[in-house]
């Protein structure tokens, strides 16, 4: 069964300093992967996705993710947080011809002043 | 609507109680997902409807859960004889069908405690 793993559950960081988010997954076969954002108090939306094409991804606020098949990788980056970036990122795995989202245990990332 | 709705928001009940949570899709999505949200843990899929048939029911955790759906719309989720262990964030995600990936938007969830 598919399965994903998000290392680090907590990572505080300072303001405008780099940050990476960790995600690998169980199966490279035919998969469909996405980072999903939960800010304080509100659902879960969407950050960005990797269906198909340039293994590079963004977001429109700045966050990229690279799609990794030979290491089972799909690690979150963002050049320099700001304090607004403070919330719970989760990575997720479908796999083709599934509708089920396999889900991490989430990263909380706090951006400190 | 703007979006996926989902009530109550919060649920207090004593365990043995039964519990209905209710999701509004987003209008014209035809597939309906149900997951489930415990403390310190990623999300758990529950059930999938495509239409108001559910082709994948595999998740849920016990025979005290059900969920159905209606006119391809609302969908309740029941549990039955609730148990402490039930507590925990239930998050419903609405998205269209198609050929390819959809995008399932996800609703605010229903926090249920039991006591």
């Amino acid at each position: 069964a598919q399965s994903v793993t998000q290392l680090d559950s907590q990572v505080p960081v300072f303001e405008e300093a780099p940050v990476e988010l960790r995600c690998n997954y169980s199966s490279s076969v035919s998969v469909y992967l996405f980072w999903y954002v939960q800010y304080p108090n509100q659902g879960l939306q969407l950050l960005l996705k990797y269906l198909s094409g340039s293994t590079l991804v963004e977001s429109i606020n700045g966050f990229e993710a690279e799609f990794n098949k030979s290491q089972t990788s799909f690690h979150l980056r963002k050049p320099s947080v700001h304090i607004s970036d403070t919330a719970e990122y989760f990575c997720a795995v479908i796999q083709g011809g599934s509708e089920k989202l396999v889900f991490g245990k989430g990263t909380k990332l706090t951006v400190n002043p | 609507g703007a979006g996926v709705s989902q009530s109550p928001s919060n649920k207090v009940t004593e365990k043995g109680k039964d519990v209905e949570l209710r999701c509004d899709p987003i209008s014209g999505h035809t597939a309906l997902y149900w997951y489930r949200q415990r403390l310190g843990q990623g999300l758990e899929f529950l059930i999938y409807f495509q239409g108001n048939s559910a082709p994948d029911k595999s998740g849920l955790p016990s025979d005290r859960f059900s969920a159905e759906r209606t006119g391809e719309s609302v969908s309740t989720l029941t549990i039955q004889r609730t148990q402490q262990e039930d507590s925990a964030v239930y998050l419903c995600a609405s998205s269209s069908f198609g050929t390819n990936y959809n995008e399932q938007f996800f609703g605010p969830g229903t926090r249920l405690t039991v006591l």
